[in-house]
């Protein structure tokens, strides 16, 4: 059974400093997404990983994908209070376009 | 270009009540999948449809029934409500021969069952 597990589920930040996501998954996957919702609203989504390596940046954060090691990270850094919401990642059943497997979930909370 | 859109945005029922929730996908998407969203987890994937057909489905009960019309549009038919069938209800559309392009997800209808 594919499982993804996120890590931490909340973290509590000062604006200025750098903090990683990891996110876990416990079969082969193809694709790995980065999505974040805000209080009250849908899912926007931030990146889409690909392969072994893959690294993509938007902004102050930054994903990578070890297939490997089944390890994808979300680095934030010089957090800044507009990235307060909770970040989830999602790995997509091999096989099964479009059926995604989310962890549970980051709530970032970044304070002055 | 209208997003993916859903209705209604809020929706009170009873136990044992039936309920039908709606989504137009985004212009140009014509694969529609529903997930149930429980306070403070990850969404869970309910089913996928394609062509009007149920294309692929997650571990929910056959409480959960859905439907895709000619025009993609689908709804989410759920049947003798539990009040664990409290949860955000999202839907999400793509192109199935869109390789790795994201779902785009609406902003959901949060159900409550009383």
């Amino acid at each position: 059974e594919l499982k993804v597990e996120q890590n931490p589920l909340f973290l509590s930040m000062q604006e200025g400093k750098n903090y990683t996501i990891y996110c876990n998954y416990s079969t082969t996957s193809d694709r790995l997404y980065w999505y974040r919702q805000d209080p009250g609203k849908s899912l926007e989504s931030l990146f889409v990983l690909l392969s072994n390596g893959a690294v993509k940046q938007e902004g102050r954060l930054m994903a990578s994908l070890d297939t490997k090691a089944r390890l994808s990270t979300l680095h934030i850094t010089a957090a800044v209070h507009d990235l307060s919401a909770t970040y989830f990642c999602a790995v997509e059943r091999r096989g099964s376009q479009g059926n995604l497997i989310f962890g549970k979930g980051t709530k970032l909370s970044v304070k002055p | 270009d209208a997003g993916v859109t859903q209705s209604p945005t809020h929706l009170i029922k009873t136990r044992g009540q039936q309920v039908t929730l709606r989504c137009s996908p985004k212009s140009g998407h014509d694969t529609v999948s529903w997930y149930q969203q429980a306070l403070g987890q990850g969404p869970q994937f309910i089913f996928q449809y394609y062509e009007e057909e149920e294309r692929q489905r997650g571990n929910f009960p056959d409480r959960f029934s859905g439907h895709q019309f000619p025009n993609y549009s689908s709804e989410l038919n759920v049947n003798a409500l539990l009040l664990g069938d409290s949860a955000l209800y999202l839907c999400a559309s793509s192109l199935l021969q869109g390789g790795s392009q994201p779902q785009h997800f609406g902003d959901g209808t949060r159900l409550s069952i009383l």
